[in-house]
């Protein structure tokens, strides 16, 4: 069963706090992780992409990837009223061959209060 | 940056009509997805296109579902009798390759609203 959970929030937070936003998954096979950010009436927009367990940082952002206990974490330092949006986690097993589908998370909806 | 752009924004149907929904992939891309939101729900995997045939389908993508790429910029859905619960957001997807595993990056999505 390809099940992707997140809590779904609402998560709300001072200006300038740590936000931790977390997602746990059941399927073993997954390789490739990503989290997207999703405004209002917007597409998912690609913020991190990591491959396997381990941490990647990208300014403020940083993905953690655990799949020994098959969890993953992003998170947001000095947060901004602008990063206020939905932070959606996506995995695939990424076959490295043909295509491979994302099993998305529900999304977090995040609001930075300046 | 180079994006994937879709249209129409918002489509109104009535039940039982055919729609299509169009796609421009990123031009250097050569994989195409359409997934779909249903409101408050996940993000759901529909189909995949590679070398102009499915590559996967979700269970989901059933016969009334079809996809195309009728030229060398357009990716398109096609819903031939639309239904209620077939009301959603559709978004389209495209990445280079997935033998280096590169992301997919998505479109803003088209909002099927079915009366």
């Amino acid at each position: 069963q390809k099940e992707v959970e997140q809590d779904p929030g609402p998560l709300s937070v001072p200006e300038g706090a740590i936000v931790s936003l977390n997602c746990t998954y059941s399927n073993s096979a997954f390789q490739y992780f990503m989290w997207y950010r999703q405004y209002s009436r917007k597409g998912p927009e690609l913020l991190m992409y990591t491959y396997s367990s381990g941490n990647k940082e990208d300014g403020r952002f940083t993905a953690q990837v655990d799949k020994s206990s098959k969890y993953i974490s992003l998170f947001i330092r000095d947060s901004q009223p602008s990063d206020s949006a939905t932070y959606l986690c996506a995995m695939s097993e990424g076959s490295g061959a043909g295509s491979y589908q994302l099993t998305f998370g529900k999304g977090t909806k995040l609001s930075v209060i300046p | 940056e180079p994006e994937v752009t879709q249209t129409p924004s918002h489509q109104v149907t009535q039940m039982g009509q055919e729609v299509i929904l169009r796609c421009v992939p990123i031009s250097n891309h050569l994989y195409f997805y359409w997934y779909r939101q249903i409101l408050g729900q996940k993000v759901e995997f529909l189909v995949s296109f590679y070398n102009n045939e499915i590559s996967e389908k979700s269970e989901i993508f059933d016969d009334q579902f079809s996809v195309e790429r009728p030229d060398g910029s357009n990716f398109t859905l096609k819903i031939r009798s639309t239904k209620l619960e077939d009301s959603a957001m559709y978004f389209c997807a495209s990445t280079t390759d997935t033998y280096s595993n590169q992301p997919q990056h998505f479109g803003d999505g088209t909002r099927l609203s079915i009366l």
